[in-house]
């Protein structure tokens, strides 16, 4: 049982580039959600997804795009990175969206 | 607009102290209240929990207080410890979302 595992753990990308930020969980959870980790801002919810094929924009959902074909996976798209993308983002999922469990982080540096 | 505000951004205690970290927020849908606790390059991991059916929940040295009519809740930890310095979070569910706080950068002196 891994629970929530995000790839890659780090990555630098320049501006303009794409890349997708994978999250997979193996629990079964219908619920997950994207975050990022600002210094002083907390953790701000980017999207959230209650089931396969159905996700939502959270507070900040701007240069995101999610989608969620399976249950498992929730992967975070951005489609022209920019340097106020850099932070930190970490997937999370739960059975009720009660307690989340979350996964150990992808550091995302935007130059 | 931060739809849960925590105060304080950071706070030191010495050992043996309390730690008390303070939460409000606006919305009275709001449905569930957790803690979480984050160490170092780990992502959180839930804490404790409350609901707005109860005045108060303690689980070993955590306690949350929480206070309906103010729409205020806070987390006490007694009898601090090194072992406690991380960052916690508080976070408030409604309409199927979780939105967290600011967070509070915690530090227990030995």
């Amino acid at each position: 049982n891994a629970g929530v595992t995000q790839t890659p753990k780090f990555q630098v990308l320049k501006t303009g580039q794409s890349m997708t930020l994978q999250c997979a969980q193996d629990m079964n959870h219908e619920y997950m959600s994207w975050y990022r980790q600002d210094p002083g801002m907390g953790l701000r919810l980017i999207h959230y997804s209650v089931g396969a094929g159905i996700t939502d924009q959270g507070e900040v959902p701007n240069g995101y795009n999610v989608s969620r074909s399976t249950t498992e996976d929730f992967p975070l798209r951005l489609l022209s990175a920019a340097p106020s993308q850099t932070s930190v983002y970490f997937c999370a999922s739960s059975p009720t969206a009660h307690g989340y469990t979350f996964g150990s982080g992808t550091r995302l540096t935007v130059v | 607009q931060q739809q849960v505000k925590q105060s304080p951004q950071s706070l030191i205690v010495q050992k043996g102290g309390i730690s008390i970290i303070n939460c409000a927020y606006e919305n009275t849908a709001f449905d569930y209240f957790p803690w979480y606790q984050q160490f170092p390059g780990k992502g959180p991991a839930l804490l404790i929990a409350i609901r707005p059916d109860v005045s108060e929940k303690k689980e070993g040295r955590f306690t949350i207080s929480f206070n309906k009519s103010a729409k205020q809740f806070s987390l006490h930890i007694m009898d601090s410890q090194p072992g406690d310095s991380a960052t916690y979070f508080c976070a408030a569910r409604g309409a199927q979302k979780l939105v967290f706080g600011q967070g509070t950068r915690l530090t227990i002196n030995p």
